[in-house]
């Protein structure tokens, strides 16, 4: 079973447009990561939530953590071309063990 | 800054051949991730180290093992390779500590292509 999964799986936007990645788990997490992925390269840490209730904000990226701790949504502003690839969210539960969400692709239309 | 280091970066091997992958973390990062990606797939956790300590494993294949040294870089060791073993595989090294939560960085990747 997939302990996270994300929605959409893929996102098709017009530069300029905001757009929210969302992640789920199906339990309450220790922590929760976001990544970027660009086709074919490696993974990129965007930010790192713990507490429920957090917000991080990086540049034009924001990312929130419900009070539950068992949902988080990513938010891009003004979306450009260099947002485009794939966003993964990350899962620590219980120990060094850790969980991939089902990933979105993101385009980003000049 | 220095990075995590993975080596080979491009690996090719034969059906039944082994294969060492090795990660360096960041200097002062105690703690090793290994990660498989197929094409097309997400990331699946294969296995991690703590202190040069097996800390947690995840879908690991018995055809692998790995192990973390006393300077901290870890070796993936696959053996009777498959053609499903091709995949590119991630490690990430992030400081433990006190079990806190800590940015988890990732090296380059090394990408094995099983012929």
């Amino acid at each position: 079973s997939q302990e996270l999964e994300q929605s959409p799986q893929s996102l098709i936007v017009q530069e300029g447009k905001n757009l929210t990645i969302n992640c789920t788990s199906s339990k309450t997490l220790y922590g929760l990561y976001w990544y970027k992925q660009k086709y074919g390269e490696g993974l990129i840490f965007l930010m790192m939530l713990q507490k429920g209730g957090e917000e991080k904000s990086h540049e034009k990226i924001t990312a929130k953590l419900d009070e539950k701790k068992q949902q988080s949504s990513l938010h891009i502003t003004a979306s450009q071309p260099s947002h485009a690839g794939i966003y993964l969210c990350g899962a620590d539960y219980t120990g060094n063990q850790f969980y991939f969400g089902t990933g979105t692709s993101l385009t980003v239309i000049p | 800054a220095a990075g995590v280091i993975q080596s080979p970066r491009h690996l090719i091997k034969e059906k039944r051949e082994t294969a060492t992958l090795k990660c360096y973390p960041i200097p002062r990062h105690d703690t090793v991730y290994w990660y498989q990606q197929g094409p097309g797939q997400d990331p699946q956790f294969l296995i991690s180290f703590y202190e040069k300590m097996q800390s947690d494993k995840g879908s690991i294949p018995d055809r692998f093992s790995a192990q973390q040294f006393s300077d901290y870089h870890s070796e993936l060791n696959m053996s009777s390779l498959e053609l499903g073993d091709s995949a590119l595989y991630f490690c990430a090294s992030n400081p433990m500590g006190d079990r806190g939560l800590y940015e988890q960085y990732f090296g380059p990747g090394t990408r094995l292509t099983v012929t």
